[in-house]
């Protein structure tokens, strides 16, 4: 299967930081990616599609980038809400996988 | 707006067997392909299987093929999960997760809503 690799697992920010998750394919997956937010106790939300277009009623301070093999979800300016579990998912090849999260916390 | 309410999760002891529901309403529910979900307790996301919108293409994670079947109740707007041969292994939330596409030929996409999981419990 196609690997999804996340970095950092961790990440300490403060409320107004930029922050920038990255996904690795091993693989190109052309555009085919999405990135969700996943609060302790809740579902999956999707934030974002096809690599960069925002889902209905996502914040604009959320934006994905990238194609191919490498993409990026930036925060620009971290708010309370933000914190969270975010993970990326590849959906160029079957089966879609997921990366193994990134957990942005409170510095 | 879109909802998906999943029920039957619960205690099994290994090799047993349950059968998750899922119920969904606010949306063409025969227009789109649908998905189980899993997390295991402190872990991240596993994709466990998919169906197309007309049952027409199922699809299986292999840790749970041949054990595991899926399928759909387009009448009933319903999804189920029939899991059988438990393992410790399987115990996790499982979420229901609607695709942005039928899912045509496992021509999945990305999971624009989700249910609010269900616990499976596997244990001796």
């Amino acid at each position: 299967d196609l690997q999804m690799t996340q970095s950092p697992s961790t990440l300490s920010a403060s409320v107004g930081d930029r922050v920038t998750i990255t996904c690795r394919a091993s693989q190109s997956i052309r555009s085919w990616l999405a990135w969700y937010q996943q609060k302790p106790g809740k579902a999956p939300k999707l934030l974002i599609y096809q690599a960069s277009a925002l889902q209905s009623g996502v914040p604009s301070r959320f934006s994905g980038g990238g194609s191919g093999t490498e993409f990026t979800l930036t925060i620009s300016s971290l708010q309370p809400d933000d914190f969270a579990t975010y993970y990326c998912q590849q959906y160029n090849t079957y089966p879609g996988t997921f990366g193994q999260g990134t957990k942005v916390e409170i510095k | 707006e879109v909802q998906l309410v999943a029920s039957g999760g619960g205690f099994v002891q290994p090799g047993g067997s349950l059968r998750l529901s899922c119920t969904a309403s606010g949306f063409t529910f025969d227009d789109y392909a649908m998905h189980w979900v899993r997390q295991a307790p402190g872990k991240g996301l596993e994709w466990v299987s998919g169906i197309s919108w007309n049952s027409g293409s199922i699809d299986y994670a292999d840790s749970v093929e041949g054990r595991f079947t899926i399928s759909r109740d387009n009448a009933k707007n319903s999804l189920y999960l029939q899991m059988n041969s438990l393992r410790t292994e399987d115990m996790a939330l499982y979420y229901c997760a609607k695709d942005h596409t039928g899912g045509t030929d496992s021509d999945y996409g990305y999971f624009d809503s989700w249910g609010q999981g269900m616990l499976v419990t596997v244990s001796s």
